[in-house]
């Protein structure tokens, strides 16, 4: 089975402080998503990665930066953490283009204080 | 742009009760459709998807039919349990994509 592994189920950070969120995959998969869960929004994209050292903006990227250094790692880092970015972070990945599943992590529950 | 919207929850049943979710889209040219669930605690997990129009995805008992005309995917289920009480969300993908975009979310709670 494909799995999706995010470090932390709970955070809570203080208002200001750099945030890192990891999620690691072990299916060798080419395509990775950060999204943000919110009542009543669903899930928006925040940045998603196709290749090792590539990434693109999602719908919503102000305030978030990313990381993909290696294939099975894709970091989401919140530069100054502000009391809007507490949320729901899911984190998912794809074999590829076209009609491939997605795969999803357990979530992270971030609260910023 | 690509959008779905999906009717507002929360949705409360019987057990046994008929489930139905509408959900519709708006997007350019044939995008393929998806129902992901969400159950309490967990990550989305994919319950059904079609990716051409007529196409009907079926799993666990739920059914959804892809209606191009009406540009409707929505998700049925003719007698639900206690344990399909979870967050279904529609999304859709634009062919040849890697993106996937998310309605709202319908939270369903059945109950004994």
């Amino acid at each position: 089975d494909v799995k999706v592994t995010q470090s932390s189920r709970y955070l809570v950070k203080r208002t200001g402080e750099k945030v890192f969120l990891e999620c690691v995959q072990d299916m060798d998969h080419e395509n990775m998503f950060w999204y943000r869960q919110d009542p009543g929004l669903g899930l928006r994209l925040i940045y998603f990665s196709y290749d090792v050292k590539m990434k693109e903006k999602g719908d919503i990227p102000e305030g978030y930066s990313v990381s993909r250094e290696k294939k099975e790692r894709f970091s989401l880092i919140l530069e100054s953490a502000s009391t809007n970015q507490t949320s729901m972070y899911l984190c998912a990945s794809s074999l590829g283009w076209g009609d491939t599943e997605a795969f999803f992590g357990q979530g992270t529950r971030l609260t910023v204080v | 742009g690509n959008s779905v919207t999906q009717m507002e929850g929360p949705v409360t049943l019987s057990e046994e009760a008929f489930l139905t979710i509408n959900c519709t889209y708006t997007a350019t040219g044939y995008p393929s459709l998806f129902w992901y669930v969400q159950y309490p605690g967990e990550g989305l997990q994919l319950l059904l998807k079609a990716t051409k129009a007529d196409d009907k995805g079926s799993n666990k008992g739920f059914e959804a039919t892809y209606r191009k005309e009406t540009t409707s995917f929505h998700l049925e289920k003719g007698s639900v349990q206690v344990s399909d009480s979870a967050v279904y969300f529609c999304a859709l993908r634009k062919a040849a994509g890697n993106k996937l975009t998310f309605g709202g979310g319908t939270r369903v709670l059945v109950k004994p």
